[in-house]
């Protein structure tokens, strides 16, 4: 089995100041994992994927993430708040396919940021 | 654009009415799924295809049925439709898992649905 915790349901940041939404997960194989963004009323977007090759991951619009194994953790950073950084933040677990699991994505419950003035 | 369009975007429904959420998809994607989201619970998979023809159930199947009878078409349907089933749902799709393992998933705008 799988799971993906995210350990805060709302973070608030002001403008310029540094960003981190935390993930941790669990997993009997080795995962893929992905953060990805959703605005209000809007889609899911991927902002970068884990797949097993460099453990800092860079993304789209300055967020990084690291994994690491030891600490089964996935953390989203980025180091300058922009007002349009507010939105819903999601942690995703994917397995291999040598899991043979029939489900593809696990998400977490999710992480909303506030960005103040 | 290419990408993952669902239809309609809002829906209001009364108890016990019955409707089809539409996915539709042109990338060529042999992976569909269904997802709805509640606040607090992140998504949770409701139904997932790995091909045409073929589907299978996920964490909260109950009260949704789907079919696969094209690669790029995975309606959802509501058979009969319950205030627990007020939710935002997504459709995602993906190339084989099997075959690209860490490929992440393209997901539709969502269909707002409240049920009175």
């Amino acid at each position: 089995a799988q799971s993906v915790t995210q350990l805060d349901s709302h973070v608030s940041v002001s403008e310029g100041t540094p960003v981190l939404l935390r993930c941790n997960y669990s997993s009997s194989y080795s995962p893929s994992l992905f953060w990805y963004v959703q605005h209000p009323n809007k889609g899911l977007q991927l902002l970068l994927k884990y797949t097993s090759a460099a453990t800092l991951v860079k993304g789209i619009n300055g967020f990084e993430a690291e994994f690491k194994k030891s600490e089964t953790s996935f953390h989203l950073t980025k180091p300058s708040a922009h007002m349009s950084d507010a939105a819903e933040y999601f942690c995703v677990v994917r397995l291999p396919p040598s899991s043979g699991s029939a489900r593809q994505l696990t998400f977490g419950s999710g992480t909303q940021l506030t960005v103040l003035p | 654009n290419a990408g993952v369009t669902q239809t309609p975007k809002f829906q209001v429904l009364k108890t016990g009415q019955s409707m089809t959420l539409q996915c539709a998809q042109d990338m060529n994607h042999e992976y569909m799924s269904w997802y709805r989201q509640d606040p607090g619970m992140g998504l949770r998979l409701i139904h997932y295809s790995v091909g045409a023809g073929i589907t299978d159930q996920g964490e909260v199947p109950n009260g949704y049925n789907v079919s696969r009878s094209t690669t790029e078409d995975f309606p959802l349907r509501l058979l009969s439709a319950a205030p627990s089933q007020t939710s935002v749902y997504f459709c995602a799709s993906s190339y084989s898992r099997v075959r690209t393992g860490g490929q992440p998933q393209h997901f539709g705008d969502g269909t707002r649905l409240s049920i009175l």
